[in-house]
């Protein structure tokens, strides 16, 4: 059984669409998190989320929005593709602070 | 900010030999630190996790925490071809909070036959 599973796993669209990658975690875990992962490697926090609050780094520009329909999920949607937005996007969960268990990832390429 | 700092490699071993992989972090605050490996076009993968200063080992590897010197190592004995692959030090948030981990860029580790 897939612990924390993405969907899709590629996502290729035109500059200036709406998208969404969808998330869901079957571990039982309270926080939920969404990381993109640039074409250097680097891996970043965008979103972190539980019932009580939401985090946001301050650096993620606003087109990007975390959605939760309930603790087991933890959908992105972002507005107004742009180029840059090419990364690889990580959905991860995790109890407390204990470790981060990571989706497979979802590769989103822009033309 | 926080930061986390690891010297990118690539970091050459020869098989059977010990691998040493360090990482130094700014947040003082922080309770827990993690090494996730990572092989190319995967996901990050959970190695080691260590939250209070001293050793922790599991089976080959064995993670070092020094909060003093802000101080993360990672080393793994009898490294094998399969260990190849980016070695990536993480910490947690201050206070054990909601916020998510803040990454190194990661040491990308070759093991020669």
């Amino acid at each position: 059984d897939t612990a924390v599973s993405q969907t899709p796993k590629y996502l290729v669209t035109q500059m200036g669409n709406d998208k969404s990658i969808k998330c869901e975690q079957n571990l039982g875990h309270d926080t939920m998190y969404w990381y993109k992962q640039d074409s250097k490697k680097f891996l970043k926090i965008m979103f972190s989320y539980n019932n009580k609050e939401l985090i946001i780094n301050e650096t993620v520009p606003n087109r990007f929005s975390p959605k939760s329909p309930d603790k087991a999920h933890l959908n992105l949607h972002i507005n107004s593709l742009e180029l840059g937005d090419s990364a690889v996007y990580f959905c991860a969960s995790s109890k407390g602070n204990q470790p981060q268990h990571f989706g497979d990832g979802t590769r989103l390429s822009i033309l | 900010q926080k930061e986390v700092e690891q010297n990118s490699g690539p970091l050459s071993v020869p098989e059977g030999a010990i691998a040493s992989l360090n990482c130094t972090y700014s947040d003082r605050g922080s309770q827990s630190f993690f090494w996730y490996r990572q092989y190319s076009g995967k996901s990050p993968e959970l190695i080691m996790s260590i939250y209070s200063n001293g050793d922790k080992e599991d089976g080959r590897f064995t993670a070092q925490l020094n909060k003093a010197s802000q101080y993360v190592s990672l080393l793994i004995r009898d490294s094998q071809p399969s260990d190849s692959a980016t070695y990536l030090c993480a910490q947690g948030p201050s206070g054990g909070g909601a916020d998510g981990l803040t990454f190194g860029k990661g040491t990308h580790l070759i093991i020669q036959p």
